[in-house]
């Protein structure tokens, strides 16, 4: 089946840096990845979608100069925290589709855990 | 705007009890309608989905069928077992909102032996 990668799995920072987090579709080619917020016993809220090649389209409420999506590539996405503060700790979780054979399915990573400092 | 609404947990069930979670929508369209499941410490799954008004998605004895005329996707399974404790999603995602996934709040699950 499709497999959807997330690097780091688990990343602690200091308030002030910048955390990169990867998303990688292993075995199909991601024409468009999302990427979700996920807090403690909460819901997963869309952040952003971005289709390769073009600028990532974001959530109201979601600041772009915060959160950098880079969408190189067919099989990779980045998000990029920057400046990270300790409101910025989630569980970050991005999805690729559409996955084998189209369609409208999305597969998941795994997630990164981000703690903020 | 889109929306999905379902059930609060958590739900507490013996095993080979019958499960039903509640999933109602709105959605501006015509969404597809899905079920994910978070098990713990692991990423969202795709249980099952359905793409159009009265298709019946089905996985793993869990069933859920698209009903449009009460904008409802309820999941059920018959006889639970103690593997199927987990998070439950229920989602829908129209093409004009480019199939980003909108996301109920998540039902846990809990079966006891």
């Amino acid at each position: 089946g499709a497999v959807v990668s997330q690097h780091p799995s688990r990343v602690i920072c200091k308030s002030g840096t910048s955390v990169k987090i990867e998303c990688r579709s292993l075995d199909f080619q991601a024409t468009t990845m999302f990427w979700y917020r996920q807090f403690p016993k909460q819901s997963l809220m869309l952040m952003a979608t971005s289709n390769e090649g073009s600028k990532a389209t974001y959530e109201q409420g979601v600041e772009k100069d915060k959160f950098l999506i880079n969408h190189a590539s067919l099989t990779l996405s980045t998000l990029t925290v920057t400046s990270a503060h300790p409101e910025d700790s989630s569980f970050y979780i991005c999805s690729a589709g559409p996955g084998l054979g189209g369609g409208l399915t999305q597969y998941f990573g795994p997630g990164t855990r981000l703690l903020v400092l | 705007g889109n929306s999905v609404t379902q059930m609060e947990g958590p739900v507490t069930l013996s095993e080979e009890a019958f499960l039903t979670i509640n999933c109602t929508y709105t959605a501006t369209g015509y969404p597809s309608l899905f079920w994910y499941v978070q098990y713990p410490g692991e990423g969202l799954q795709l249980l099952l989905k359905a793409t159009k008004a009265d298709d019946k998605g089905s996985n793993k004895g869990f069933e859920a069928t698209y009903r449009k005329e009460t904008t409802s996707f309820h999941l059920e399974k018959g006889s639970v077992q103690v593997s199927d404790s987990a998070v439950y999603f229920c989602a829908l995602s129209e093409q004009n909102s480019g199939y980003a996934l909108n996301f109920g709040k998540g039902t846990s699950l809990l079966v006891t032996p």
